[in-house]
């Protein structure tokens, strides 16, 4: 069964704290994203991952960076917490785009909010 | 820069009535995929649609992609209670470096009522 698991469901910081979000995936992908859910603006893509230590800006990439030292974990990092990154921060991974059926495999999200 | 656009964006239904979400996209794209999200749980795929014309259906669920038209639907038939959730597609934006990156829709909130 596959698999995509985040280290916590729910998290309060305070502003101004650094912030790790880990993601796990058993699947042995090569690519891995983070997202961030909010109300009426769908799933927006921060950063993601094609390779071992390997990243791209997505669209909103202000205010995180990431890390990728293993091909099974892919880490969110917020240097600075802000009141405006409190969302639902949701992790997938994927095979590789190889012009097939590539889908995404979600993790169950992790609702940051911060203070 | 790709844009996907779903309406409605909150729909709300009785028992046993049809209806369509509309998937509207802004540039080529092949490849649409359709989630379900049940409230506070995470996406779970229901259907990839990989070429112009492809149909895929699931119970009382179908999809179907018009790439000419940029457009998709997801038609619900004789609803009932258990598809209440929010309904997202999404699209593979073009270009060789993409790496499947998908763009999605703002989300349809259905709520099914007896």
């Amino acid at each position: 069964d596959v698999k995509v698991t985040q280290s916590s469901r729910y998290l309060v910081k305070r502003t101004g704290e650094k912030v790790f979000l880990e993601c796990v995936q058993d699947m042995d992908h090569e690519n891995m994203f983070w997202y961030r859910q909010d109300p009426g603006l769908g799933l927006r893509l921060i950063y993601f991952s094609y390779d071992v230590k390997m990243k791209e800006k997505g669209d909103i990439p202000e205010g995180y960076s990431v890390s990728r030292e293993k091909k099974e974990r892919f880490s969110l990092i917020l240097e600075s917490a802000s009141t405006n990154q409190t969302s639902m921060y949701l992790c997938a991974s994927s095979p590789p785009f190889t012009g097939g059926h590539n889908e995404q495999f979600f993790g169950p999200g992790t609702r940051l909010t911060v203070l | 820069e790709l844009k996907v656009e779903q309406n409605p964006l909150f729909l709300s239904m009785q028992e046993g009535k049809n209806y369509t979400i509309y998937c509207n996209y802004s540039t080529t794209s092949d490849r649409l995929y359709w989630y379900r999200q049940d409230p506070g749980k995470s996406l779970e795929s229901l259907f990839v649609l990989l070429s112009n014309g492809a149909v895929k259906q699931e119970g009382r669920l179908m999809a179907s992609l018009d790439t000419k038209a940029r457009l998709s639907t997801l038609h619900i038939t004789a609803a009932v209670h258990d598809l209440s959730a929010t309904y997202f597609c999404a699209v593979v934006g073009a270009g060789g470096t993409s790496y499947g990156k998908l763009t999605f829709g703002q989300g349809t909130i259905l709520t099914v009522h007896p």
